[in-house]
């Protein structure tokens, strides 16, 4: 059974700071990393993908994998009460697997 | 450039009704996928097509759940006899080629009274 993982949350952030997402994952096949936004209610929003080790940087958000232990971060930079929302991440193989996600709250 | 369409937004059906829900995929994308999403749980892959073909239905329960996506108009995800558990949010994706990233439509939320 292949298996993303990530922590419930809820994570809580001062503004300003910067928020650390990780997630695990059980594949080590897995080719294709993903990270999605999603407001309550809302549909998920891709923020992010990344396919090689290392870090990748947009803007405010940088994501970083690490294939030798299975882990995809992301990082949120200058974090705004607008970051609030539950960060789902994906990894790919063969299909799209989704972890449960995180929930982040900023704190004004 | 119109990103993916769902409608409806939201379905209310009692229970033993069908369920209809439809798919329009971005222009220029011919892979949808189908994802079901229950209240505070992750999205759980479903079913994977491309025009006429059902390339993956690993994640389809066995009865009652069926889809489509034809030569003409939008995919379908059609529920039969519905039941309270299959109230969740279901939302489709889609994608230019098999590998690329997939982009979500609003979702449609169904409710089973």
């Amino acid at each position: 059974q292949k298996e993303v993982e990530q922590n419930s949350g809820p994570l809580s952030v001062p503004e300003g700071a910067i928020a650390s997402l990780n997630c695990t994952y059980s594949d080590r096949g897995s080719q294709s990393f993903f990270w999605y936004r999603q407001y309550s209610g809302k549909s998920p929003e891709l923020i992010m993908f990344i396919y090689s080790n290392g870090d990748k940087e947009d803007g405010r958000f940088t994501a970083q994998l690490n294939k030798a232990s299975q882990y995809v971060s992301l990082l949120i930079r200058d974090s705004q009460p607008s970051d609030s929302a539950t960060y789902l991440c994906a990894v790919r193989d063969d299909k799209i697997i989704f972890g449960k996600g995180t929930r982040l709250h900023i704190l004004p | 450039n119109a990103g993916v369409m769902q409608n409806p937004r939201h379905l209310v059906r009692r229970r033993g009704q069908e369920a209809r829900l439809r798919c329009s995929p971005m222009k220029g994308h011919s892979h949808v996928y189908w994802y079901r999403q229950l209240p505070e749980e992750g999205l759980k892959f479903m079913v994977y097509l491309q025009k006429e073909n059902i390339i993956d239905e690993s994640g389809m329960p066995k009865e009652r759940f069926s889809a489509e996506f034809p030569k003409e108009g939008p995919s379908i995800l059609r529920i039969q006899q519905v039941v309270r558990g299959d109230s969740a949010a279901y939302f489709c994706a889609s994608s230019p080629l098999a590998e690329e990233t997939q982009y979500f439509g609003p979702g449609t939320r169904l409710l089973v009274l």
